[in-house]
This record gives C-alpha cells, structure tokens and sequence, in this order.
C-alpha cells in the first residue's frame, strides 16, 4: 500500500524557516498532486497548498510548496515564522487505484 | 459558500453500524466533485474512509473496504457513510469533505462530530 511518511515534529524560531518533508512508499511522488493542510486544535483541516505548489486564496505566500523527484518526497516551506503557523500539518496524495492517502502529520512548534 | 454539516449518533454499541450523514448547503451534490469522509481518532492523524461522486463511483480505503458503505440523496442533497462491526478503534472525530475532482484537494470540511464507540 501506498503511504506518505512525514517527520512526527519540528520546532523553529520566529522568523526562521521551517521545511517539513512527506516522503512517498513507492511510484513517483510527482505523478499525482500533493496537497497540504494545516489542523489548529479543535478544528477542522484548511488547506495551505495544493496541488504540488499552488496557495489558496488567503494564504499568505510564506507558505510554498515543492516537489523533489530525486527523493520522491514533497515538501512544505514555511518562511518568516509566526506563533501563529503552530499547528499540525498533513500532507495527502492519492495512489495509483485513486484511493486518498494522508501522511501521519507534522506537528509544528514555534518557540 | 459551501457548508457540511454531519448527524449521527455520538454513541454506538461494539458491534454494531455507525451511521453518519453530511448535509450540504450553498452547493449542489450534483456538481462534479467528489464527496468524501475523513476520521481522526484523539490525539492520531487523519485517515481517508472513501469517497464518491453523485453518479455513485465510489472509492474505499482498502483497509476499511469490507466494512465500508459511502451513499449519496440527491433529492436531500445529502451523503452518507455506514460502518458495520464497529470496536473502540473506530472511535474518532469524522469528517466530511468535498474534493475536487482532479486533484482531490479538499477545499471544504465540515466541523466534524465525535463518534464514540463503547457499550
């Protein structure tokens, strides 16, 4: 089975960059699209990226997303900290029968 | 702007079938997106339950497919999902969602509700 495998945490600085990784099982990870949500607690998933690299409206552009075919891995970049981007991130892709897949999530620390 | 909303009992027996329904405002089911449900047992990750589209496709996470029935009422413009043989393990917040299409971004989520399993 087909499955995204993401670091359990990260912590950075504000103002700092922060880049969290969601490595693909198998396949190519740059045949499908990959997308990103970010999960304050309590509340329901919003997305940040999608589509690979594309920002939904509203979101500011210190959200940026990459794909990297060499390690079949996206990732999420996050530029210019702010206490407020504290949150869990998932990213989700879908395999090759078009069954959704989510990573295990990232939880992000700003201290 | 699109609104989810799910129903459903927040207690169900082991066992037994979960049951949830997600009603749709400000958009027609009938649109060509898919209509999906997540979970999130506390404190764990997001796991895809299944999807389908007003047609009736429908598409199951593998490991829940033999437990798994997602429904669609376009007169009620409403979704549902049904899980049979339910254990503590499906305890979780469940959401619904809609998908695009394409590249089966969700751009709307309902609020989800706790579906808690236990006799």
């Amino acid at each position: 089975n087909f499955m995204l495998t993401q670091p359990h945490s990260v912590s950075e600085s504000p103002g700092k960059t922060v880049t969290i990784s969601c490595t693909g099982s198998s396949g190519s990870i740059a045949s499908n699209f990959v997308q990103w949500y970010q999960q304050r607690p309590g509340s329901a998933p919003t997305t940040v990226i999608y589509e690979d690299n594309q920002r939904p409206s509203g979101v500011p552009d210190r959200f940026s997303g990459s794909i990297d075919s060499s390690s079949n891995s996206a990732s999420l970049t996050i530029s210019g900290l702010k206490t407020e981007d504290e949150a869990d991130y998932y990213c989700q892709s879908y395999d090759s029968s078009n069954h959704r897949v989510f990573g295990g999530g990232t939880k992000l620390t700003v201290l | 702007q699109v609104q989810l909303q799910e129903s459903g009992p927040g207690l169900v027996k082991p066992s037994e079938t979960l049951s949830l329904t997600c009603t749709v405002s400000s958009y027609s089911i009938r649109s060509d997106y898919y209509w999906g449900w997540i979970r999130q047992p506390p404190g764990k990750g997001l796991e895809w339950i299944g999807s389908i589209f007003h047609r009736g496709n429908t598409y199951y996470n593998p490991s829940l497919r033999t437990r798994v029935t997602i429904s669609v009422d376009t007169s009620k413009n409403q979704f549902s999902v049904k899980l049979s043989s339910v254990t503590a393990a499906d305890t979780a917040v469940y959401y619904c969602a809609r998908e695009d299409s394409g590249s089966y971004q969700i751009d709307y989520w309902g609020q989800g509700t706790l579906v808690t399993v236990s006799s």
